[in-house]
């Protein structure tokens, strides 16, 4: 089993440029999230799924869009990326029910010039 | 909107020694989960405890979760270089309303 996998690992934009990241996992776990860590500040969290088909907001929302299309797929959007966006993002999982144990996938780091 | 602090913001140690890092809140948690994350990786969980006063042990490592359950420690016996890492503890606010909190971490370095 991979477990939580995320793509790219980096990636560079320009301000206003738009990308999306992708977090896959293989443990037929129901819910998903997306966090940014910065320095100092831990983890944030932006987006969270609690199942194929549905989303909500987490602490940091704005600026981003998420979709759970298929149950092990969680994408992460940028529709137009600024400097504050520049963070790791991290994809999580997990089987029962919401914050039951997390696991986290390797990261992505990104840097918006 | 629920608030994790974490002390000390950096510890670097002798391998050998002991130490104990602090999470504190103002906010009550249905549970509290410590992870530890080493560089270009994701956290790792390494305990949640749920009930108040709580202690567990896991090898060296002794967590425990504060009475009113508003604040956990970490207490690591014999440190050694393998434990260097960044300690992050969270908070599942669910149950009031909240989210999952995390708080800014312990970055603990032991020298061999």
């Amino acid at each position: 089993n991979a477990g939580v996998t995320q793509t790219p690992k980096f990636r560079v934009l320009k301000t206003g440029q738009s990308m999306t990241l992708l977090c896959a996992q293989d443990m037929n776990h129901e819910y998903m999230y997306w966090y940014r860590q910065d320095p100092g500040m831990g983890l944030r969290l932006i987006h969270y799924s609690v199942g194929e088909g549905t989303t909500a907001k987490g602490e940091v929302p704005d600026g981003y869009n998420v979709s759970r299309l298929k149950k092990q797929n969680f994408l992460l959007g940028l529709e137009s990326a600024a400097p504050s966006q520049t963070s790791v993002y991290f994809c999580a999982s997990s089987y029962d029910k919401p914050y039951n144990e997390q696991f986290f996938g390797p990261g992505t780091r990104l840097t918006v010039l | 909107t629920q608030l994790l602090e974490q002390s000390p913001q950096f510890l670097s140690i002798q391998e050998g020694e002991n130490l104990t890092v602090y999470c504190n809140s103002s906010s009550v948690f249905s549970s509290l989960q410590w992870y530890r994350q080493e560089p270009g990786e994701g956290p790792v969980l390494l305990v949640t405890v749920v009930t108040g006063g709580e202690v567990k042990k896991l090898k060296r490592l002794t967590f425990q979760f504060g009475d009113a359950r508003k604040d956990s420690s970490l207490h690591i016996t014999a440190a050694q270089p393998g434990d260097t890492g960044l300690y992050l503890c969270a908070g599942d606010g669910w149950d009031y309303g909240q989210n999952f909190v995390f708080g800014p971490g312990t970055r603990l370095s032991v020298l061999p």
